[in-house]
């Protein structure tokens, strides 16, 4: 089982200031990651997939990087809207997927 | 556009059985691989297993292995999640999500358990 690591556990950015969020995988995941923003009482929202494409509807301050096991989500320029709780999650092996713990992000 | 829309909320009994469904549109059924993850009071999201349809293939997360059975209704287009042995550790809210980057999420269910 892969296990996901996210750091930090909370994130506290000024608006506009960004933001840089990392994941970190038990083994290599090439680039078979997503990342999902989770506001209180919703549902997660899909922000990134192939570690770096944008899902539709996605702002171009959202951006990710990496692969094998090293992966960020950077938030250009940070606004009052896009506070609440980041996931990464790897698919890499078939239907054997796994999500790290989450970074809570909030306004400073 | 794939829609999915789950089942209402369920309060249960610690040792019983609870099973949620998640009924799919818009979509070919046979296209589509649903997933299913726990989201416990204020903890992370957790992967459950996943339902294959085009394989008719189900594979769980090893710690719910024992206990959770994922199924599905060709007909209807739903997938369903059956927990047993339940206890108080299972309350919380499960989301059905389709694809391996789950770009569609359902309503989520609220699961109780009370001892």
């Amino acid at each position: 089982e892969v296990v996901m690591t996210q750091s930090p556990a909370t994130l506290s950015v000024s608006p506009g200031e960004r933001a840089t969020l990392s994941c970190r995988a038990s083994q290599s995941v090439s680039n078979n990651l997503a990342w999902y923003q989770q506001k209180p009482g919703q549902a997660p929202r899909l922000l990134i997939f192939g570690a770096s494409t944008r899902a539709t509807g996605i702002p171009v301050r959202f951006s990710g990087s990496g692969s094998g096991t090293v992966f960020t989500l950077t938030i250009s320029s940070l606004r009052a809207e896009d506070i609440g709780v980041y996931y990464c999650q790897q698919y890499d092996k078939w239907a054997l997927y796994s999500f790290g713990q989450g970074t809570t992000v909030d306004l400073k | 556009q794939v829609l999915l829309v789950q089942s209402g909320p369920e309060v249960t009994n610690s040792g019983s059985s609870v099973k949620v469904s998640c009924k799919t549109s818009g979509k070919s059924f046979q296209s589509l691989s649903i997933n299913w993850v726990r989201q416990a009071p204020g903890q992370g999201l957790e992967w459950v297993g996943i339902f294959t349809a085009s394989v008719d293939v189900t594979n769980y997360a090893p710690r719910f292995q024992d206990r959770v059975t994922i199924s599905a209704d060709t007909s209807t287009k739903t997938v369903y999640m059956e927990i047993t042995g339940l206890r108080s550790e299972d309350t919380g809210v499960y989301f059905c999500a389709s694809g391996s980057y789950m770009d569609v999420w359902g309503n989520g269910t609220t699961v109780v358990v009370s001892s």
